[in-house]
């Protein structure tokens, strides 16, 4: 079965950070690149970032850059997003996905949480 | 990139077909043909419905149909269900900005 898992959220102080992974199973992971998606409470979808399929290649929205940095380790099947330099409109569930050869992401993890306060 | 246009509700009966439109710009929508639609259900992760003009995914009904034309792309349900009841998202890819933008998000309501 195709399975993404996302861990790492929780509660951090503005400017702090935190690391997400995502844990891929069921598929060939190094065969896809992978997105963050971010959902703030009670708001729509936000891409956040992209990464090819062997790392070489990485992209963010304007929101994030500078701040934020995905990373996949295909020899782990595990996908990451540091998130350093947190502010108060952060706060989402963190989605991972597959992204295919259509730019499409095809394939969700359930989402993590990262809340922002102090 | 300013997220892509879409109404924020929309509703149908059971049995009756509903269209939800996404604007964007030339450089998303208008200039590529990789927009693709998801469905939200409330506290789900976002599913794929579809992608690269009508390409299903496996197990997605072919009830879900979209189009496009010029820098609109719209996403078409016929024979709308109880469980099509959801939010659902429009993406398109924007090739300039290496970047994906989404819509707002349309909830649809089957009455």
């Amino acid at each position: 079965e195709v399975q993404l898992l996302e861990s790492g959220g929780g509660l951090v102080q503005p400017g702090g950070s935190l690391r997400l992974s995502c844990a891929a199973s069921g598929f060939t992971f190094s065969s896809y690149a992978m997105s963050w998606v971010r959902q703030a409470p009670g708001k729509g979808l936000e891409w956040v970032s992209t990464i090819s399929r062997n790392g070489g290649r990485t992209y963010y929205a304007d929101s994030v850059k500078g701040r934020f940095t995905i990373s996949r380790d295909n020899s782990k099947n595990t996908l990451y997003l540091q998130m350093n330099s947190l502010r108060a409109e952060d706060p989402a569930v963190y989605y991972c996905a597959t992204t295919n050869y259509y730019y499409a992401m095809d394939v969700w993890g359930q989402g993590t949480t990262v809340t922002v306060s102090s | 990139q300013s997220a892509l246009t879409q109404p924020r509700s929309v509703s149908g009966s059971p049995g009756q077909s509903v269209t939800i439109s996404c604007t964007g710009t030339s450089d998303d929508v208008g200039g590529f043909n990789y927009v693709s639609w998801y469905q939200q259900h409330p506290g789900k992760a976002p599913k794929l419905m579809i992608y690269d003009v009508s390409q299903r995914p496996s197990g997605v009904p072919d009830r879900f149909s979209d189009s496009k034309s010029g820098r609109t792309a719209s996403l078409t349900i016929s024979g709308l269900q109880a469980e099509d009841e959801a939010d659902y998202y429009c993406c398109s890819y924007a090739a300039t900005y290496t970047s994906w933008v989404f819509g707002g998000g349309t909830k649809l309501t089957v009455l």
